[in-house]
């Protein structure tokens, strides 16, 4: 079962705008990800943070987690045409090897 | 460095045919392994995970098996493949030293292998 949701499910925004996707979780978990996935490829790794962790930058990418919400964002600014694609959160949830997906936020960046 | 090769990339299959989609991984040893299905604009569902050589955890109960005969090695397979199969396939990995199982750290991904069962 899926235990990330993300929001909105799709987002079109202009070049040089920011965008922001939200995720929501379940369970309590060790670490959230996020990925990304260019059409018909397989998912690249972003960016980890870790639950006793609020807020992570990555160059362009800033995460926060608030584990009291079960919620996560991540934040592209500056979006480039490049930046189009599908982003997913992925959950640890506690004393498992599994990550669990949600359905992804898919990014169109306008020229 | 490390790589992960998956195959075939793309097949057509007819109803009730066998399928079999190979997934390797160089460069690395002991890794955990993973199977995740995506139906077309969805997310990814996990199908099977694997901590070790014959170790397989099943998610999904359906008519799709996996196998890991070799360390780095892990094959899914049908013998007989339902419309629902169709889908993209995603093979995906983590290190052996990031494996914990309290806290599972990047998985690297293949290109997939795009199924369409007619």
């Amino acid at each position: 079962s899926q235990q990330g949701e993300e929001d909105p499910q799709a987002l079109s925004i202009q070049e040089g705008e920011n965008a922001t996707m939200n995720c929501s979780y379940k369970t309590s978990i060790n670490n959230l990800q996020w990925y990304r996935q260019n059409s018909g490829r397989g998912l690249v790794h972003l960016i980890l943070i870790r639950s006793n962790e609020r807020e992570k930058h990555s160059g362009r990418l800033r995460v926060t987690l608030d584990t009291s919400k079960k919620s996560s964002s991540l934040l592209i600014t500056a979006s480039r045409a490049a930046d189009t694609a599908s982003y997913f959160c992925a959950t640890d949830a506690r004393n498992d090897y599994k990550l669990s997906f949600g359905a992804g936020t898919t990014v169109t960046v306008r020229a | 460095s490390q790589t992960i090769h998956q195959w075939p990339a793309t097949l057509v299959q007819p109803v009730g045919s066998p399928l079999s989609l190979e997934c390797t991984v160089e460069g690395t040893s002991n890794p955990n392994l993973y199977w995740y299905r995506q139906a077309a604009g969805r997310g990814l569902q996990l199908l099977f995970y694997s901590v070790g050589i014959g170790q397989i955890s099943s998610e999904v109960p359906q008519n799709l098996s996996a196998s890991r005969p070799q360390d780095r090695q892990f094959i899914l397979s049908s013998k007989k493949l339902l419309l629902s199969d169709s889908g993209f396939y995603l093979c995906a990995w983590v290190r052996g030293w990031d494996r914990d199982i309290s806290n599972t750290g990047e998985l690297f991904f293949g290109e997939g292998s795009r199924l369409t069962v007619l």
